[in-house]
């Protein structure tokens, strides 16, 4: 079935840096973008960003853009982010998932999202 | 950016009774919204995209509706699993946005 399933959350200094893993499976995924969402504890859901389904262009929240990189590797069915300079704001669940519809002028909606792994930046 | 807003943020109720909620956006998303459900301790889970188009095994009792600035999500009748948090999201232009959510709680 379709699946999403996020890994490489943790405790992280303040500072330091994290990359996170989302493994999809039940799909083509090569052919599809995937947008990366997070969660502080007791709150609503903020669009980190997205990567298009070949790699070739990315869009970032101004609050992540210039720290966080998304990537992914098509041949191991694999969605990344690289975040860099966490700071205690970035404490949350983070969700990838996949997009339906972005293009050029407007992003897509997302319908299939993974569980979620948890980051926090604390000394 | 667009900024959406919901409303009621806190919504009780009782099983078999029906919701309705808000969703209002700043400026016109055209018909560029969907609508997610989080239980507690869950991912978010698509209810409705395009404003009116229910995702894949979404039953027959959610249902949304409106364009422009002004949307809705209707609960025909609650079932107890319907206890949750509701998110919009347009995504009509960039950066796509989140409301703030609105929480159905059991009366």
């Amino acid at each position: 079935q379709v699946q999403l399933v996020e890994s490489g959350g943790g405790v992280v200094q303040p500072g330091r840096s994290l990359r996170l893993s989302c493994a999809a499976s039940g799909f083509p995924f090569s052919s599809y973008g995937m947008h990366w969402v997070r969660q502080a504890p007791g709150k609503g859901l903020e669009w980190v960003g997205l990567i298009w389904y070949d790699a070739s262009n990315e869009n970032y929240a101004d609050s992540v853009k210039g720290r966080f990189t998304i990537s992914r590797d098509n041949s191991k069915n694999t969605l990344y982010v690289e975040m860099n300079s966490l700071t205690a704001e970035d404490t949350a669940v983070y969700y990838c998932a996949r997009d339906r519809g972005a293009s050029i002028s407007r992003p897509g909606y997302m319908d299939v999202w993974g569980k979620g792994t948890a980051v926090t930046v604390s000394s | 950016e667009i900024v959406l807003t919901q409303s009621p943020a806190t919504l009780s109720l009782s099983p078999g009774e029906r919701a309705t909620l808000s969703c209002r956006a700043s400026q016109s998303v055209s018909n560029y919204l969907a609508w997610y459900q989080q239980r507690p301790g869950q991912a978010p889970r698509l209810l409705i995209y395009d404003a009116s188009n229910r995702a894949t095994g979404i039953p027959a009792r959610f249902s949304g509706s409106g364009s422009g600035t002004d949307f809705t999500l209707t609960i025909s009748s609650l079932e107890p699993e319907d206890f949750a948090v509701y998110y919009c999201q347009h995504d009509n232009n960039w950066p796509p946005f989140f409301g703030p959510g609105t929480k159905v709680g059991i009366k």
